[in-house]
């Protein structure tokens, strides 16, 4: 079974200050995706990136990069120039690829989440 | 906004209730997902539709029951429950199933069992 860990329960940034949220996982197949979605106060959970295992390059969405380490079984969000906007609870997730170990159908795998306070 | 509703927002009931929770996505997708999000544990995924036809359901209660009507709505009936059932409830949709499409989520409905 997949798990995914974020030992981080709360963080807090300065506004325009740069912050990682942490995120490891535990699988043993090699086809993969992962993911970190935003949870405001509002509740509409979003998308912010996505990453695919068999991809090196780390993925980056305007502010939002992460630092993907495949071999130690990483995943950590980088948020440069932090804003009031970026308040939110942040989760890691993880999906099996389409082939690997029978279908997925798309089953998301959550961490317990962050808490980001960004502070004006 | 994400294009999926669910309504209520809010609903308080007691254990030998029965209840819906109604979600509704205007993107055109053909998979949908119902989600537990208690406090201070991970999202857990319940039910999951492909084409209407439910194609995952993870170890859930029979308390629970889901139905989805079309590709467009889907339901989770309520009957029964438990205190510890008070969580909020998460609809997501996606284009389709599998791992590449982007999930959408709807804004949840918060469930208070008395």
């Amino acid at each position: 079974a997949q798990t995914v860990t974020q030992s981080q329960p709360e963080m807090s940034v300065q506004e325009a200050e740069t912050v990682t949220l942490s995120c490891t996982y535990d699988t043993s197949e090699n086809n993969y995706y992962l993911f970190w979605y935003k949870q405001p106060p509002s509740r509409q959970m979003i998308l912010v990136i996505r990453q695919e295992a068999y991809k090196q390059q780390n993925a980056t969405e305007n502010r939002f990069s992460v630092n993907f380490q495949k071999a130690a079984k990483s995943f950590s969000l980088k948020i440069s120039d932090s804003q009031l906007g970026d308040t939110a609870m942040y989760f890691c997730a993880f999906t099996l690829g389409a082939n690997a170990g029978g279908t997925s159908y798309g089953k998301l795998t959550f961490g317990q989440g962050t808490i980001l306070t960004v502070h004006p | 906004e994400t294009g999926v509703t669910q309504t209520p927002r809010h609903l308080v009931m007691g254990m030998t209730n029965k209840k819906s929770l109604k979600c509704e996505q205007h993107l055109g997708h053909n998979a949908m997902y119902w989600y537990k999000q208690s406090a201070k544990k991970p999202l857990e995924l319940m039910f999951v539709y492909s084409l209407e036809e439910r194609v995952e359901n993870n170890s859930v209660p029979s308390r629970f029951s889901p139905e989805c009507p079309n590709s467009s709505h889907l339901f989770l009936h309520l009957h029964t429950l438990q205190p510890e059932d008070s969580a909020l409830y998460l609809c997501a949709s996606s284009q389709e199933t599998g791992a590449y499409y982007e999930q959408y989520f709807g804004p949840g409905t918060r469930l208070t069992v008395t």
